[in-house]
């Protein structure tokens, strides 16, 4: 199994909503990531996750809450969420950093999210 | 630091012609180097990957070999099909223990029948 897969495919929500995003991955591996992507633009790292705890935050702001809960799953928190944050939420995983020859991430199909 | 400059778009073909993408890098180190592609409404795909000096990474008939004397990791094909339109992002990745992954700004291929 080769798949990131990430849920809701769309979410639609106000600004003082909380709602939750999902990514889970059957590959094994220890490293997993959220970034951002806005239209006509590449990803943003927004953080890393390396064997369930945080390695890095891209200074995000604190609206977003990224949670690991164990080594397949990973999750964004979102609360009191701005308009400019609308767009589309990428999550990915890799084997662990270290000395490998290269870590090649495999991305999931992303939630498009539209903030009213 | 590390960067990636990738060939401004859009770039509109016609099917069957030949496409070049071209993409430089600045790193330090010895980056391994990935295209990505990049489907309407969907996530990232990685379509090749170089992890040395003079390796060609090859997939569904695109290719990039990794050029370290002119630090460039070009994307060719040879005859574009219309599924080919998409969004292609270079990357590199720098190799000293983050994982990091360091994003061109992406090139959009449109392919016209």
């Amino acid at each position: 199994d080769t798949e990131v897969t990430q849920t809701p495919k769309h979410l639609v929500m106000g600004m003082t909503n909380k709602k939750s995003l999902k990514c889970e991955q059957h590959m094994g591996h220890r490293a997993m990531y959220w970034y951002k992507q806005k239209a006509k633009k590449p990803p943003e790292l927004m953080f890393v996750y390396s064997y369930e705890k945080l390695s890095i935050n891209e200074s995000v702001p604190s609206r977003f809450s990224p949670e690991c809960p164990n080594s397949s799953l990973l999750n964004l928190h979102l609360h009191a969420l701005q308009p400019e944050d609308s767009a589309l939420y990428l999550c990915a995983s890799s084997q662990a950093s270290g000395r490998a020859i290269y870590n090649e991430q495999f991305f999931g199909p992303g939630t498009r999210l539209t903030v009213l | 630091g590390n960067s990636v400059t990738q060939m401004e778009g859009p770039v509109t073909l016609s099917e069957e012609a030949f496409l070049t993408i071209n993409c430089t890098y600045t790193a330090t180190g010895y980056p391994s180097l990935f295209w990505y592609v990049q489907y309407p409404g969907e996530g990232l795909q990685l379509l090749l990957k170089a992890t040395k000096a003079d390796d060609k990474g090859s997939n569904k008939g695109f290719e990039a070999t990794y050029r370290k004397e002119t630090t460039s990791f070009h994307l060719e094909k040879g005859s574009v099909q219309v599924s080919d339109s998409a969004v292609y992002f270079c990357a590199l990745n720098d190799q000293t223990g983050a994982n990091n992954l360091f994003f061109g700004t992406g090139t959009r291929l449109t392919v016209i029948p």
